[in-house]
């Protein structure tokens, strides 16, 4: 089994359109989680990162995880044809992790999902 | 603040030829760095990590190398490419501090996009 899984899509939606993206994952040690957005031909950039169960908003986007089921949401409200992107969930590793860098920093792995293609047409 | 460069930007290479894609990073000191393959369609697969000069550790058996030859520099390598090397590589960098929350960021260069014939 995958540590994180996502439904790859592609998912299209019209503008203005609440969207709903989803990870599952089956390491219990993950502690928080961050949403990655990459354009077409571009980088990853980081979206937003969340800690916990519950909720966080930031503006139009909502990242919500629930570690009893192990499954992290993100929530576009209103969305927009600039929100079409590939979206991957990234949980890093715990920084209780083995091995660790000397000093008590960490590797910073993340393990990527295989990533939701969005499209928002007008 | 904080730049990170990869070149070339596209690249067609014939099978067995030698590969050498480079990235560096501006702006930082004693970053973790990373390169990742992003095939066609799938997510990203974390190929090598390097959290000091000449320290590299990889992450999955193949055909390619890593070498971090100054602290800011990070270098992608193949004696002879493969078809299956075909691919969109990513460089990263993170700041070294200690995990959590917004440390874990890894900030991703542009990128290089590489087909093998």
């Amino acid at each position: 089994q995958k540590e994180v899984e996502q439904d790859p899509g592609p998912l299209s939606v019209p503008e203005g359109a609440i969207v709903s993206l989803n990870c599952t994952y089956s390491n219990s040690a993950f502690q928080y989680f961050m949403w990655y957005r990459q354009y077409s031909r571009k980088g990853p950039e980081l979206l937003m990162y969340t800690y916990s169960s519950g909720n966080k908003e930031d503006g139009r986007f909502t990242a919500q995880v629930d570690k009893s089921s192990k499954y992290i949401s993100l929530f576009i409200r209103d969305s927009q044809p600039s929100d079409s992107a590939t979206y991957l969930c990234a949980p890093p590793e715990s920084p209780w992790a083995t091995p660790r860098r000397a000093g008590g920093t960490s590797y910073g792995k993340l393990t990527f999902g295989q990533g939701t293609i969005l499209t928002v047409h007008p | 603040s904080q730049t990170i460069h990869q070149w070339p930007a596209t690249l067609v290479q014939p099978v067995g030829s030698p590969l050498s894609l480079e990235c560096t990073v501006e702006g930082t000191s004693n970053p973790n760095l990373y390169w990742y393959r992003q095939a066609a369609g799938r997510g990203l697969q974390l190929l090598f990590y390097s959290v000091g000069i000449g320290q590299i550790s990889s992450e999955v058996p193949q055909n390619l190398s890593a070498s971090r030859p100054q602290d800011r520099q990070f270098i992608l390598s193949s004696k002879k490419l493969l078809l299956s090397d075909s691919g969109f590589y990513l460089c990263a960098w993170k700041s070294p501090r200690l995990a959590g929350g917004s440390t874990d960021t890894q900030y991703f260069g542009p990128g290089t996009r590489l087909t093998v014939l």
